[in-house]
C-alpha cells in the first residue's frame, strides 16, 4: 500500500543547531514529493517540492531536501535553526500530477534557546 | 493573487444542524481538494475535483458529507446532519495542471459541533 512515514513525532533542537527531519515513502515509481510547514492555528505553507532532476532541492526559509531513490527518502534539512522555525512539518507525496497529496503524520519541532 | 480563500474561518454549530463550508480556488487552477485535519487521524483527503468534476470521493466519511463544484471558482463541502465527531479543521487546496505546480492551501475552517 502507498504510504508516507515520518518516523519522528517530536524533535527538539537548540537554536542555531542543524536540523534534519526524516520522510520515507512507499510508492511504485518516483512520486512527486513535498514538504509543508504549519504554525499553530494556521494553514499549510509549501517549503519545497521535487518532481525530477537535481535531487537536492532548495526551498524557502533556508530549508533544503534531498531525494534518495535507493532509500525512498526525502529528508528535510536546515543548517541553523531559528526560534521562528518551531512548527509542525509535513511530508507529502503524490503519485503523479493528476493526484491528491498523501500526507505523513507530521513532525512537531520545538526550538530551545 | 489572493490565494485559496475559505469561509468561514470558524464555525460552531449544534449537533444535527447543516454546515456548509466554502472555498474559492486560485484563478486558473484546475484541481481542487478538500482535506480534514484532526489530532487522531492527521490530514485526510476527503474529495478532489478536476475541471469541476469529482475524481475521487473515496475519503468522504459517509452520506452525511457532500461536496460540489458548480464552477471553476467555487466549491462547497456540506455536512448534514452534523455530529460532534465531525469537529476538525477543514482545508481546501488548489493546483494548476501539469508538472511543476505546488498545491496551495487555504487557511482552513475550524468546525466545532457541540
Amino acid at each position: 500500500a502507498q504510504s508516507v512515514t515520518q518516523p519522528d513525532i517530536h524533535i527538539t533542537v537548540s537554536e542555531g543547531a542543524s536540523l534534519e527531519l526524516r520522510c520515507n515513502y512507499s510508492y511504485g515509481a518516483t512520486p512527486y514529493l513535498f514538504w509543508y510547514v504549519q504554525s499553530p492555528g494556521q494553514g499549510l505553507q509549501l517549503l519545497l517540492k521535487y518532481f525530477s532532476g537535481d535531487t537536492l532541492v532548495q526551498g524557502i526559509k533556508g530549508f533544503e531536501a534531498e531525494f534518495k531513490r535507493s532509500q525512498s527518502s526525502f529528508n528535510l534539512r536546515k543548517p541553523s535553526v531559528h526560534w521562528s522555525d518551531a512548527a509542525e512539518y509535513f511530508c507529502a507525496v503524490a503519485p503523479g500530477s493528476g493526484y491528491a497529496l498523501n500526507f505523513g503524520k507530521g513532525t512537531s519541532l520545538l526550538v530551545t534557546p | 493573487d489572493a490565494g485559496v480563500i475559505q469561509s468561514p474561518r470558524h464555525e460552531v454549530t449544534e449537533m444535527g444542524q447543516e454546515v456548509t463550508l466554502r472555498c474559492k480556488p486560485i484563478s486558473g487552477h484546475d484541481y481542487l481538494f478538500w482535506y480534514r485535519q484532526t489530532m487522531m487521524r492527521g490530514l485526510e483527503l476527503l474529495i478532489y475535483f478536476n475541471n469541476n468534476v469529482p475524481i475521487d470521493d473515496s475519503g468522504m466519511p459517509e452520506d452525511r458529507f457532500s461536496a460540489k463544484m458548480p464552477n471553476a471558482s467555487f466549491s462547497t463541502l456540506k455536512i448534514q446532519p452534523s455530529e460532534p465527531r465531525d469537529s476538525a479543521v477543514y482545508f481546501c487546496a488548489s493546483r494548476g495542471d501539469g508538472t511543476g505546480y505546488g498545491y496551495t492551501f487555504g487557511s482552513g475552517t475550524r468546525l466545532t459541533v457541540v
